[in-house]
């Protein structure tokens, strides 16, 4: 039963250009979000979170957008660089933390 | 501040051999994660501890896989014997305070392969 879901496994972007990553969940009770990014051979690295109690949260070229009524939050990355490319998780904090599959984004230069 | 460190990177091993893996998670963080992330698919948790005692460890297949974290530091995570499906990368990870607002710190991982 896979609660955290990325629906999209890949995306290409051109540098400088807008990168969206989208995820959605199924249990309304979490409450605290986060991004990660994984480079290969390397294990994930925090990204950004948000909290159930916001909707946005900005740091530098990364802002996370939270839509609790339909249980949606996507990543905007802008502008994309090359070294963005990288496969990024969603994950959702319950009693324990739920994972997407992850979406593989390219960053053409 | 150093990270989570897990040893060893790689490991190859035949089918119904054992295998043991090492993590030291980030000095002062009580809750460790491990993680089993096969090809393809996100992080699956295995065994969350809180100092030295399980939190969850519901997803374990304790028929072959055991782990234990022993004066709630080091952890290790063992399979006896392994099959052919347990080959993934698997993942330690250490937050300061369980999964409440707040992120976990992962290791560079484990890579196995199982043939």
């Amino acid at each position: 039963d896979q609660q955290v879901k990325q629906n999209s496994p890949s995306l290409s972007v051109q540098e400088g250009r807008i990168s969206i990553l989208n995820c959605d969940y199924t249990n309304s009770m979490f409450d605290y979000f986060l991004w990660y990014k994984k480079y290969p051979a390397e294990g994930p690295t925090f990204l950004i979170s948000i909290s159930s109690i916001k909707d946005k949260n900005e740091d530098g070229r990364f802002t996370v957008f939270l839509n609790k009524s339909a249980k949606h939050l996507s990543l905007h990355i802008v502008p994309s660089q090359p070294g963005d490319s990288a496969v990024y998780f969603c994950a959702a904090s319950g009693n324990q933390f739920y994972f997407g599959t992850g979406t593989s984004l390219t960053v053409i230069p | 501040e150093a990270g989570v460190a897990q040893s060893p990177r790689y490991k190859i091993i035949e089918k119904r051999q054992s295998v043991a893996f090492w993590c030291n998670p980030i000095s002062g963080h009580a809750t460790l994660y491990w993680y089993q992330q096969i090809l393809g698919q996100g992080p699956k948790l295995l065994i969350q501890f809180q100092n030295n005692g399980v939190v969850d460890d519901s997803q374990l297949p304790k028929d072959r896989f055991s782990a234990e974290r022993l004066k709630g530091v080091d952890s290790t995570l063992k399979i006896q014997p392994a099959k052919l499906e347990d080959s993934a990368v698997y993942l330690c990870a250490s937050s300061s305070r369980g999964t409440m607002n707040t992120e976990a710190f992962f290791g560079q991982g484990t890579r196995l392969t199982v043939v």
